[in-house]
């Protein structure tokens, strides 16, 4: 069974900072994808990791993917308020089963 | 004009009511989803349509139905309401290829209250 986990759930950090968020899956996936969500707003696509070694990087995130470890993170460099929200890894698959799961969320605050 | 809409925006029932949630897009997308989000639970699929013709129970189907009316059109319906099903509906659509490569493109969300 597909299973994403998503550590840590909550994060509080100061700007200017830098932080990274893990996603863990648990069984082989093609595809990991990063997301975010304003309160009370809808999901934006942030990355798509397609294979092994994939870096993307948009601004002040950047997001990697480990599929031999199952993981993929999402780095925070130098922190800014409006970063602000939560953040959702997904692990889907292109073999099988059509599988499509979310990662709980990370919810982050940034202070001034 | 957003490229996944969805009707309405928030709606207010009560137990044992039937009630219809419905989606369009735009994006010339085949595949559509419908989503619910619980505090603290993520996104879980309720159900997905990769056409017309395909419809696909997710993890959480007990409790709804779906219609495909065309490519652009999918709704969720809920048989007999339940307080349970008090929950933020997202409907999603993706296109396998590239681009893309079934990233998906969220609706703006339906907040359903049943009491």
């Amino acid at each position: 069974e597909l299973k994403v986990e998503q550590n840590p759930l909550f994060l509080s950090m100061q700007e200017g900072k830098n932080y990274t968020i893990y996603c863990n899956y648990s069984t082989t996936s093609d595809r990991l994808y990063w997301y975010r969500q304003d309160p009370g707003k809808s999901l934006e696509s942030l990355f798509v990791l397609l294979s092994n070694g994939a870096v993307k990087q948009e601004g002040r995130l950047m997001a990697s993917l480990d599929t031999k470890a199952r993981l993929s993170t999402l780095h925070i460099t130098a922190a800014v308020h409006d970063l602000s929200a939560t953040y959702f890894c997904a692990v889907g698959t292109t073999s099988g089963t059509y599988k499509y799961i979310f990662g709980t969320g990370t919810r982050l605050k940034v202070l001034a | 004009d957003a490229d996944v809409t969805q009707t309405p925006r928030n709606r207010i029932t009560k137990t044992g009511k039937r009630i219809m949630l419905e989606c369009s897009q735009t994006k010339g997308h085949d595949r559509m989803y419908w989503y619910r989000q619980d505090p603290g639970l993520g996104l879980r699929l309720i159900y997905y349509s990769f056409d017309v013709k395909d419809i696909n129970k997710g993890e959480i189907s007990d409790g709804y139905s779906v219609s495909r009316q065309a490519q652009a059109k999918f709704s969720l319906s809920l048989e007999s309401a339940i307080p349970n099903q008090t929950a933020l509906y997202f409907c999603a659509t993706s296109d396998q290829g590239a681009p893309t490569y079934n990233e998906q493109f969220f609706g703006p969300g339906t907040r359903l209250t049943v009491l």
